[in-house]
């Protein structure tokens, strides 16, 4: 089936500083990709989607200063916590959609842990 | 606005024996998407079964069942024979189109030797 990679699986940083999440997609390209936030036993919180060469497109409350997302290329997908504070530790998690077919599955990557010390 | 509900947080089963998880949904949309995700401890979401509304038709994988009913928007899923490995917490989604899944609370499954 298709794979979704995530990188880092874990990353620690300092408050203040930011930190890059990638999300690949490996064997397929993808012209929309998403990015979620998951508290503890809770679900998952659709941040934004992103497509191919154009400006992501932000959910409600989230800040589209502090959540940098660029969608360069085709398989690749970048989400930045800029000037990260505690409350921002957190799992994120990507998904990618291959091509362009509505009906096509969405695939998730395996998530990142952030956590801001 | 479309919202996934449900209703139960927790539910235990014994091992070799049937749960349903139950999931309704409201949308004023006509041809959609419903999925069900696995959550296991190591957090990666696993798709178990997905069901295009237009087909009336129940999907079936393999232990895992849904019972679609559209008219009452409900879409519960039904594990036979669980397994260990069954326990997760489950998600029911919905998506129309190529757009973003909109996830329910989720169920904790836990499964008992």
């Amino acid at each position: 089936g298709a794979v979704v990679s995530q990188h880092p699986s874990w990353v620690i940083c300092k408050s203040g500083t930011s930190v890059k999440i990638e999300c690949r997609s490996l064997d397929f390209q993808a012209t929309t990709m998403f990015w979620y936030r998951q508290f503890p036993k809770q679900s998952l919180m659709l941040m934004a989607t992103s497509n191919e060469g154009s400006k992501a497109t932000y959910e409600q409350g989230v800040e589209k200063d502090k959540f940098l997302i660029n969608h360069a290329s085709l398989t690749l997908s970048t989400l930045t916590v800029t000037s990260a504070h505690p409350e921002d530790s957190s799992f994120y998690i990507c998904s990618a959609r291959p091509g362009d077919r509505e009906g096509n599955t969405i695939y998730f990557g395996e998530g990142s842990w952030l956590t801001v010390v | 606005a479309q919202t996934v509900t449900q209703s139960q947080p927790e539910m235990s089963v014994q091992e070799a024996e049937t749960v349903t998880l139950s999931c309704t949904y409201d949308t004023s949309e006509s041809d959609y998407y419903l999925f069900w995700y696995k959550q296991p401890p190591s957090r990666q979401m696993i798709l178990v079964i997905r069901q295009e509304a237009y087909k009336q038709q129940n999907a079936t994988e393999n232990r895992f069942s849904v019972n679609f009913q559209k008219a009452a928007k409900s879409f519960s899923l039904k594990i036979s024979d669980s397994q260990l490995g069954d326990a997760a917490m489950y998600f029911c989604a919905y998506r129309v189109g190529g757009n973003k899944l909109v996830f329910g609370a989720g169920t904790i499954l836990r499964v008992k030797s």
